[in-house]
């Protein structure tokens, strides 16, 4: 199975700063890597597909890169409905594998 | 677009439960359709995939006690556990994935718990 690690766990920060959450895979995926947004008490919501595409609807602030094993997400300037949690998740080979989250919390 | 999920509860270890996910929006028997859980407090956990040629693929760790299945005059996916331990207790989310290019979970239902306990 394709390991995921994200980086950090967990986050402060505060509105308006830039951040960035890191997913490393255990070997090669590009471009199969998505991200998720979750906020407690309900489903994950998907933000970024295959690397870098951002789903219908999500805000432009947020953003994906990377190839090969190392991604990112970024978030250009945190909006308070941005405190949640984040899971990268790869879908190159089965099963479908996800990171263990990074949860942005307010500083 | 809407998936929700039904049949949840409180199960003895070692019984059984059947998952529920209606669905309106798009016909589930010729999507790709997934179901993932959560146990509390953790993190996110693929369990089964049905796709539509009706290849299905589960977990190792559900493989021969849960099983995947839709039907298309109700429009509705179920899953079928059985065996169940205290390790299956959980929020069961089913899933569309959408398959064209890379895969991607894209819709998402509200979640069902699952509570294992004696």
């Amino acid at each position: 199975d394709i390991q995921m690690t994200q980086s950090p766990s967990s986050l402060s920060a505060s509105v308006g700063d830039r951040v960035t959450i890191t997913c490393r895979a255990s070997q090669t995926i590009s471009p199969y890597l998505n991200w998720y947004q979750q906020k407690p008490g309900k489903a994950p919501k998907v933000l970024i597909f295959s690397a870098s595409s951002l789903e219908s609807g999500v805000p432009s602030r947020f953003s994906g890169s990377g190839s090969g094993t190392d991604f990112t997400l970024t978030i250009s300037s945190l909006q308070p409905e941005d405190f949640a949690t984040y899971y990268c998740q790869q879908s190159y080979s089965s099963p479908i594998t996800f990171g263990q989250g990074t949860r942005l919390e307010i500083k | 677009v809407q998936l929700v999920e039904s049949g949840g509860g409180l199960v003895q270890p070692g019984g059984s439960l059947r998952l529920s996910c209606a669905v309106s929006g798009f016909t589930v028997t010729i999507n790709d359709m997934a179901w993932v859980r959560q146990a509390p407090g953790k993190g996110l956990e693929w369990v089964s995939v049905i796709y539509s040629g009706d290849s299905t693929s589960y977990a190792d760790f559900v493989k021969g006690r849960f099983t995947i299945s839709r039907d298309n005059s109700k429009n509705t996916l179920y899953l079928q556990m059985n065996s169940l331990s205290v390790d299956d207790m959980a929020v069961y989310y089913c899933a569309r994935l959408n398959s064209y290019g890379t895969e991607y979970l894209q819709h998402w239902g509200q979640g069902t718990l699952v509570i294992v306990s004696s």
